[in-house]
């Protein structure tokens, strides 16, 4: 799987849109960008995953360049239980493992 | 659905026990996997399984053995606990198909070897 890179941390301001961005400019065609996150202590949290198009779930807007060498991840209102490690991953689909980098730790404050 | 669950939550081990960490998934997935969380560092893969009976190697396999005789069932087995052993491990699981291939992981077992 092709490797990423995430700033290590970001701050946002509870209520206000967190978005945080990820490089993946070695990713292959058949290669899907997926986020995780891991709160303190707890196991990994799927959020969301494309390929190429935009995605929209209950929790995220995945957005990917048209290029597909980058995304961000848009958290829309931001709350003080979304501070955790979030993980950009890409991943084939084929039941390899996940390719943990460091993530970005994000910290919402009030 | 319970999704994975892992038993115990924590343990302590001295140098040279021996334990078993269990893991167990109701989602009727296909794949299970095997990851170690040293603190402050991403998830390293253990072992995982395709299936009932199908094992293999992971990044990280020495020191630890696995068995997979049911879907539901991953059991990790500690031979000859080390301190470098000591770390959070997860367990998830998986059934890839087509645009997807979602882990699920359980809360996490925190080990520690004196």
């Amino acid at each position: 799987d092709a490797k990423t890179t995430q700033p290590p941390s970001m701050d946002c301001a509870e209520g206000r849109a967190a978005n945080l961005p990820c490089n993946h400019s070695t990713i292959s065609g058949n290669e899907y960008v997926y986020w995780y996150r891991q709160i303190h202590s707890q196991g990994p949290q799927y959020i969301i995953h494309g390929l190429k198009n935009n995605e929209t779930n209950e929790m995220a807007s995945l957005i990917i360049t048209e290029d597909r060498k980058s995304s961000t991840l848009i958290l829309p209102h931001a709350t003080l239980r979304d501070t955790a490690v979030y993980y950009c991953i890409v991943h084939n689909n084929a039941g390899n493992m996940l390719t943990f980098g460091g993530g970005t730790r994000l910290m919402v404050k009030p | 659905n319970a999704g994975v669950t892992q038993t115990p939550k924590f343990r302590i081990l001295k140098i040279g026990q021996s334990m078993t960490l269990q893991c167990a998934q109701d989602m009727n997935h296909n794949y299970m996997y095997w990851y170690r969380q040293d603190p402050g560092m991403g998830l390293k893969l253990i072992y995982y399984s395709v299936g009932a009976g199908i094992t293999d190697k992971g990044e990280v396999p020495n020191g630890y053995n696995v068995s997979r005789s049911t879907t539901e069932d991953f059991p990790l087995r500690l031979e000859l606990a080390a301190p470098s052993q000591t770390s959070v491990y997860f367990c998830a699981s998986s059934t890839p198909g087509f645009g997807t291939d979602t882990q699920y992981f359980g809360p996490g077992t925190r080990l520690t070897v004196l």
